[in-house]
């Protein structure tokens, strides 16, 4: 695709209630990251994947937290039982990897505003 | 965990003048990329710089780096409203890892 895609840009949720985020990288891109972002925060690494493969799950902050990839493409971040302080946007970003270059460009999508009431 | 520190925090300049943003990382890198943010939503890559570069332009902006010192700085010239955004610094380090992004300076530019 053009760039990298998420759905959806807005979700407001109940506390306890399971959330699944979407997005969809460039296409080709073999490198997904979801990052979170707090009002006024810097990114906080969440999670990274290489192909349908997480490497680095470190930044998950807890077993709430899930996320998959299929088909080396689209991924899903997941919270289950949400609490009031998940709300924050949740940035995906996809970039190619070539392995002799370090940390390539990354490109962002929109990203998914969450709101957990 | 952050790696990246960006000063100052907040910015405010007068159209025209040159903005200049610092950043400073704490562990070795293989670049390190400034990223622009409009209204919390989706950033925006600006520029890259390799650990064997000193420096590097791309239109009005100006990047340094010295790894010695651990830091960086983006220099914005001639600035304009549409500047007005959040700047990030972020360190990269092998291929295959996660980019490290600090707080970000927050630059508003009045006309």
């Amino acid at each position: 695709g053009a760039g990298v895609s998420q759905s959806p840009s807005n979700k407001v949720t109940e506390k306890g209630k399971d959330v699944e985020l979407r997005c969809d990288p460039i296409s080709g891109h073999t490198a997904l990251y979801w990052y979170r972002q707090s009002l006024g925060q810097g990114l906080e690494f969440l999670i990274y994947f290489q192909g349908n493969s997480a490497p680095d799950k470190s930044g998950l902050p807890s077993d709430r937290f899930s996320a998959e990839r299929t088909g080396g493409s689209v991924s899903t971040l997941t919270i289950q039982r949400t609490q009031q302080e998940d709300s924050a946007v949740y940035l995906c970003a996809s970039s190619l990897t070539v392995w002799d270059r370090g940390t390539d460009t990354q490109y962002f999508g929109p990203g998914t505003r969450l709101t957990v009431l | 965990s952050q790696q990246g520190e960006e000063d100052p925090q907040a910015l405010s300049i007068q159209e025209g003048e040159n903005a200049t943003m610092n950043c400073s990382y704490k562990t070795s890198i293989n670049n390190l990329q400034w990223y622009r943010q409009n209204s919390g939503r989706g950033l925006v890559h600006l520029i890259l710089i390799r650990s064997n570069e000193r420096e590097k332009h791309s239109g009005r902006l100006r990047v340094t780096l010295d790894t010695s010192k651990k830091s960086s700085s983006l220099l914005i010239t001639a600035s304009r409203a549409a500047d007005t955004a959040s700047y990030f610094c972020a360190t990269g380090r092998q291929a295959g890892t996660a980019l490290i992004f600090g707080k970000g300076t927050t630059l508003s530019v009045s006309s």
